[in-house]
């Protein structure tokens, strides 16, 4: 699976969007992107994924560049409860799902 | 459904003990992975199943790891003998099918002293 580079910790504002940008430069034409975040004491919890088109849920909103070497996550109106560790894996979408984690990106959201 | 289900949610054992942790995966997911996270490893892969088989178990540190899934609705991970480097969080994870979203567990605190 390609590897993702995320920055390790960001802050934002209650109520204001949050944009978490993830660098995945090596990705291949079959690796989707996805999203995933751990609230403290808890377990991963999926948000969204993605091949080539933006994608939005009741969660969050997905932009893919075209070439697909970086995303952006967007959580439209953050609030107290998005405060974790949120990951950016990819990962081939067929012959297995080996989600292999990263970092992650550590989301202070701020009142 | 009440999610993946981990058993127990905390474990303090003495060195040397063998523990076993156990998962109850999501009705009708036929893939299930098991993790460890440490402060300082992160979320690591140790072994994952389909249809009950084991499929890579690569990321298993060593022979005191074992897990198995005797059938569809439970899988177990076993450490013999345990020690204090295999303190961590494990979590549970399963999904319907190899390219779904994979729903994790609460995981299991184990800590060995």
């Amino acid at each position: 699976d390609a590897k993702t580079t995320q920055p390790t910790s960001m802050d934002c504002a209650e109520g204001r969007a949050a944009n978490l940008p993830c660098n995945h430069s090596t990705i291949s034409g079959n690796e989707y992107v996805y999203w995933y975040r751990q609230i403290h004491s808890q377990g991963p919890q999926y948000i969204i994924h993605g091949l080539k088109n933006n994608e939005t849920n009741e969660m969050a909103s997905l932009i893919i560049t075209e070439d697909r070497k970086s995303s952006t996550l967007i959580l439209p109106h953050a609030t107290l409860r998005d405060t974790a560790v949120y990951y950016c894996i990819v990962r081939v979408g067929a012959a297995g799902n080996k989600l292999t984690f990263g970092g992650g990106t550590r989301v202070l959201v701020k009142p | 459904d009440a999610g993946v289900i981990q058993s127990p949610r905390h474990e303090v054992t003495e060195m040397g003990q063998e523990v076993t942790l156990r998962c109850k995966p999501i009705s009708g997911h036929d893939y299930l992975f098991w993790y460890r996270q440490t402060m300082m490893r992160g979320l690591e892969l140790l072994i994952y199943f389909n249809n009950n088989v084991p499929i890579d178990d690569s990321g298993m540190p060593e022979d005191r790891f074992s897990a198995k899934m005797p059938n569809a609705s439970f899988s177990t991970l076993k450490i013999q003998p345990s020690e204090p480097r295999d303190s961590a969080v494990y979590f549970c994870a399963s999904s319907r099918t190899s390219n779904t979203e994979a729903f994790f567990g609460q995981g299991t605190r184990l800590t060995v002293v």
